[in-house]
């Protein structure tokens, strides 16, 4: 399987502090994204981040992307109750995507 | 715009029987794609589209068929519902390139 992993599964954090979240992968790809799941919702994209960028923020969220070694960060800063959801990455590879296995985020006001 | 619209949003089969779940997008994308969301597993790739009449193989395609005679429509067909196919489905698109996808709001599936 080509899915990838992150960690920690499960997160519970008191708002206004930071959340980060991490994913590993096995295959090469094109860009990397993020996309939040809100309980029985779709997904919605976060950002992206290309296979030749490091590092990339938008509004409270920064990325961070290490291609050597396949490994990439989700940082959310001064958390709000309204970001409790699911978060997934996904490798984009050209035409197939691959999804990790997702971070559930609680943030307790 | 309506964005990607996914039907039925809830269907229950018994084992053998044959259904269609529908996918519409109203954004003129190229690609459009089907994932199944099963607990701890994320999300997998069965099939997608990359324009009306070319279709290809995910990472989980068996016991799925899927078209595409329009750029608006990618319907997946279950043609002999198993139990392992319970799961949630999304559907998915986005335009040409290496853009980000819109999804639509799932279908839930139970196979008894």
């Amino acid at each position: 399987s080509q899915q990838g992993e992150e960690d920690p599964q499960a997160l519970s954090i008191q708002e206004g502090e930071n959340a980060t979240m991490n994913c590993s992968y096995k295959t090469s790809i094109n860009n990397l994204q993020w996309y939040r799941q809100n309980s029985g919702r779709g997904l919605v994209h976060l950002i992206l981040i290309r296979s030749n960028e490091r590092e990339k923020h938008s509004g409270r969220l920064r990325v961070t992307l290490d291609t050597s070694k396949k490994s990439s960060s989700l940082l959310i800063t001064a958390s709000r109750a309204a970001d409790t959801a699911s978060y997934f990455c996904a490798m984009n590879t050209g035409n197939q995507f691959y999804f990790g296995t997702g971070t559930s985020l609680t943030v307790i006001p | 715009n309506a964005g990607v619209t996914q039907t039925p949003k809830f269907q229950v089969l018994k084992t053998g029987q044959s259904m269609t779940l529908q996918c519409a997008q109203d954004m003129n994308h190229e690609y459009m794609s089907w994932y199944r969301q099963d607990p701890g597993m994320g999300l997998r790739l069965i099939h997608y589209s990359v324009g009306a009449g070319i279709t290809d193989q995910g990472e989980v395609p068996n016991g799925y068929n899927v078209s595409r005679s329009t750029t608006e429509d990618f319907p997946l067909r279950l043609l002999s519902a198993a139990p392992s196919q319970t799961s949630v489905y999304f559907c998915a698109s986005r335009k040409t390139g290496n853009g980000e996808l819109f999804f639509g709001e799932g279908s839930r599936l139970t196979v008894l």
